[in-house]
Formats: C-alpha cells, structure tokens, sequence
C-alpha cells in the first residue's frame, strides 16, 4: 500500500542552525513528491516538489530536498533556521495519473525554533 | 490575483444543525478537494472533484456532501452536525497537467 512517514512528530532547532526533517514514502512506481508547509491557522503552501531529473530540489525559504531512490526518501533540509520556519511541515507522495491527482500526506513534523 | 479562498474561517455550531462550507478558486483550475484535518494528523482526502457535475467520495468515509455546479466553487455541506464533525477543513485545486494542489486557509469547525 502507499504510504508516507515522517518519523519525528516533533522537533526543536536554534536559530541559526541546519535543519533536516525526514520524509519516506511507499510506492510501487516512482512517484512524485512534494514537501508543504502549514503555519498555524493557515492552509498548506508548497515548498517544493520532485517529478523526475536532478533529485536535489531547491524551494522557496532557502529549502532543498533530495530524492533518494535507494533509500525511498525525500528528507528536506535546510542550511540556516530563522524563527519564522516555525510551522508544521508535511511530506506528500502524488501518482500521477492524468485525471486524479490523488496525494498521500505523511502524518507531519511540528519545527519549534529556539531563538 | 489568482488564489483560493474559504469562508468561514471558524465556525462554532450545536448539534443539529445544517451547515456549509464554502469554497471558491480564481485559478481556473479543473480539480478541486476537500481534505480533514485533525490537530497533529495528516490530511485525509473526504471528496474531490474533475470538473463541472464530477464529484467523488475520498479515502475517508464522510457524512458530508459536496456539489460543483461551477467551475470556481466546490461547497461543502453537512446536513446535521455533530460534534463528531469538529475538526479543520482544507479545500485545494489544481490544474490539468500538474500535481501541485493549492491550499486555502481552511475553515475550523467546533460542533458543540
């Protein structure tokens, strides 16, 4: 069955210092994927996504993700934390199949940042 | 400015009543949805749609029902509440060739 995990429900960074949140997905084919922030009280915005090619993907804030088929992982990282990066952050893995677009969402990680 | 927008932001309501949750798209995207959300959960997929007269149930069985009579909005309606129904509602759309889905800010619903 497909499926996303994201390991840590929660973590807590200082200001200033790399961040790596974990994302591994189930699927049987390569699939598509996808990294989303949600600020409290707010609706999900993408960071950004992997459909093929280059398997380090670069999004808005400074975030970059790297595809990893070996180990079935999308692990989004980040080089510097500001407190604004506070947020809920979810993985999702996306078959596309030209009608619907169906996504599976992991469970979330929860970034506290410490100034 | 192209975006996508719900309304109420919050909702408290008692039992029993009948309540709609709006939800609207300036993106001219075909493919719409509706995700719940619980505190500290992932989203569950309860309806979405292709178009215009398409809707479909999601992964997660809802008591809840949607219509698409035109293409910018995809309301969503529960005929009786109850406080089983509370949780965060997140509508998304997305176009024909992309995955990408956009997010409203979503409508938190309190069923006393």
């Amino acid at each position: 069955a497909q499926s996303v995990t994201q390991p840590d429900i929660h973590i807590t960074v200082s200001e200033g210092a790399s961040l790596e949140l974990r994302c591994n997905y189930s699927y049987g084919a390569t699939p598509y994927l996808f990294w989303y922030v949600q600020s409290p009280g707010q609706g999900l915005q993408l960071l950004l996504k992997y459909f093929s090619g280059d398997t380090l993907v670069q999004g808005i804030k400074g975030f970059e993700a790297e595809f990893k088929r070996s180990q079935s992982s999308f692990n989004l990282r980040k080089p510097s934390v500001h407190w604004s990066d506070a947020a809920e952050y979810f993985c999702a893995v996306g078959p596309y199949s030209g009608g619907y677009n169906k996504l599976i969402f992991g469970a979330g990680t929860r970034l506290a940042v410490h100034p | 400015e192209a975006d996508i927008y719900q309304t109420p932001r919050y909702l408290v309501i008692g039992t029993g009543k009948k309540i709609t949750l709006e939800c609207s798209q300036t993106m001219g995207h075909d493919k719409m949805y509706w995700y719940q959300q619980d505190p500290g959960m992932e989203l569950h997929l309860i309806h979405y749609s292709y178009g215009v007269n398409s809707t479909e149930k999601g992964d997660l069985s809802s008591e809840s029902t949607v219509s698409r009579i035109r293409t910018e909005h995809f309301p969503l309606t529960l005929e009786s509440a109850r406080p089983s129904h509370t949780s965060q509602y997140l509508c998304a759309s997305s176009d024909d060739f992309e995955d990408e889905q956009f997010f409203g800010p979503g409508t938190r619903l309190t069923v006393l």
